[in-house]
């Protein structure tokens, strides 16, 4: 079942934080973020495995809870460069293929 | 450039006919991803190998697809009797599952485009 992504559009201006959520109603092994610009390839940001780890580089961060199935993506400082959309793929415990939200569409705004 | 190359980048065929699609992973992954994306949706998962064997399918994947990794190296994708809703980008990815992490690596997918 695909993983629920909120909110599903974000405005900012740069500088500003955001944060990206998305839950799942299945008991996940991981969870994967990746940032996708228009007409490109996704592109992999980060990986969470079960344990309610958090991971980040840069400015960019996640954490997943794994008793409510959920992981979120903090954004800080945001950049111009951030802009695009993000989309979390969710892995089961056995399957190794991803099943992928909708994605978040973000905007920043000089 | 993540090193996945995928050929060819768009492809534009009558419905009815027959595509395939090439996609070379980075080298020394062993496993290797199929989806499919279309417009404003996130990608959706088809198929993957780990080396030469294909190990899981999605039900997306109906009779017509087919997909092949021969060697354990590239591998190919073929849709049979292409139709209209076969129009998409099809992404491959490839991942080196080292441990318990399985980071997956896209490539820049082939756009179809089924007339």
């Amino acid at each position: 079942q695909q993983p629920v992504q909120s909110p599903q559009a974000v405005i900012l201006r740069e500088g500003e934080d955001a944060v990206i959520n998305c839950s799942s109603s299945k008991a996940l092994y991981s969870v994967h973020w990746y940032r996708q610009k228009h007409g490109e390839a996704p592109v992999f940001l980060m990986i969470l495995l079960k344990g309610g780890e958090q991971k980040g580089h840069d400015k960019i961060s996640a954490s997943f809870n794994e008793k409510k199935q959920q992981s979120s993506l903090y954004l800080t400082a945001s950049q111009l460069s951030y802009s695009g959309t993000y989309f979390c793929g969710t892995e089961l415990a056995g399957a190794d293929g991803l099943t992928f939200g909708k994605g978040t569409h973000l905007i920043i705004q000089p | 450039d993540t090193g996945v190359s995928q050929n060819p980048r768009h492809k534009i065929t009558k419905r009815g006919q027959n595509v395939t699609f090439r996609c070379d992973p980075i080298s020394e992954h062993n496993r290797l991803y199929w989806y499919r994306q279309t417009l404003g949706q996130g990608p959706e998962f088809l198929t993957y190998f780990q080396n030469e064997a294909q190990l899981e399918k999605s039900r997306l994947l109906s009779d017509r697809f087919s997909a092949e990794r021969p060697k354990g190296s590239f591998s190919t994708l073929e849709i049979q009797r292409t139709e209209q809703g076969d129009s998409a980008m099809y992404l491959c990815a490839s991942s080196p599952r080292v441990s318990s992490y399985n980071e997956q690596f896209f490539g820049p997918g082939t756009r179809l485009t089924v007339l």
